[in-house]
């Protein structure tokens, strides 16, 4: 099992600015990822964060939009870059202690853009 | 491309009552399948994982089934209790880490 703790909770944030949110663990893994809940609707992945190296996008997201960095096995970044209230979702980062062990979840960032 | 669907996508119950929610995925080829139980504005909380090489799992009052040939899972849930209302996930691994999850079914347990 894993303790994942995101922040921030949750935030309100103007169109066109950056939101950077943080996923810490309480213990090394091997997979970290960010998702996606839009309004209704259930997760998509966006990307393996990857300790030490460029994280992994899922078909639909880039780089540029959002930034991932994972720089030990115990923590990751997500920056929503450039904000517009299409924006607007859950975003949770959930880890993989090991290979074929349960994926466990945060409790996700609810973000909202005006 | 993996495709997850649950059925039914809301369901509503009175307690006490045995109940069987439904997932089905289109490629047989997974690692494993896991379903969460999701409460309103919270994340994910992880009920029980089935590897591919195995046809059940059990805990307490939950028991999940996995049919990879005909590319479905049930989660069984007994005696069911109002703290059980929440929204269901299934979600397929067909690569290490890589989930793709179903659109949930939320249930409402009624006392």
């Amino acid at each position: 099992s894993a303790v994942i703790s995101q922040k921030p909770s949750r935030d309100i944030c103007q169109r066109g600015t950056s939101l950077t949110i943080q996923c810490q663990v309480d213990s090394q893994v091997t997979m970290m990822f960010w998702y996606r809940q839009q309004p209704g609707q259930s997760l998509t992945l966006i990307a393996t964060a990857n300790q030490g190296s460029e994280a992994t996008y899922e078909s639909g997201f880039v780089i540029d939009k959002f930034p991932i960095s994972r720089p030990n096995l115990t923590f990751s970044t997500l920056t929503v870059s450039n904000m517009s209230p299409e924006d607007s979702s859950i975003y949770l980062c959930s880890v993989e202690v090991a290979e074929g062990q349960p994926q466990h979840f945060g409790d996700g960032t609810r973000l909202s853009i005006l | 491309k993996q495709e997850v669907t649950q059925i039914p996508a809301a369901l509503s119950v009175p307690e006490g009552e045995n109940l069987v929610l439904n997932c089905s995925f289109t490629d047989s080829a997974i690692y494993n399948l896991q379903w969460f139980r999701q409460d309103p504005g919270k994340g994910l909380t992880s009920l029980l994982l089935i590897q591919s090489s195995q046809r059940e799992q059990t805990s307490g009052r939950l028991n999940a089934s996995l049919d990879k040939s005909s590319g479905r899972s049930t989660l069984y849930i007994a005696a069911s209790q109002p703290g059980d209302s929440a929204t269901y996930l299934c979600a397929v691994d067909c690569k290490a880490g890589k989930s793709t999850f179903g659109d949930g079914t939320t249930l409402t347990v009624k006392p």
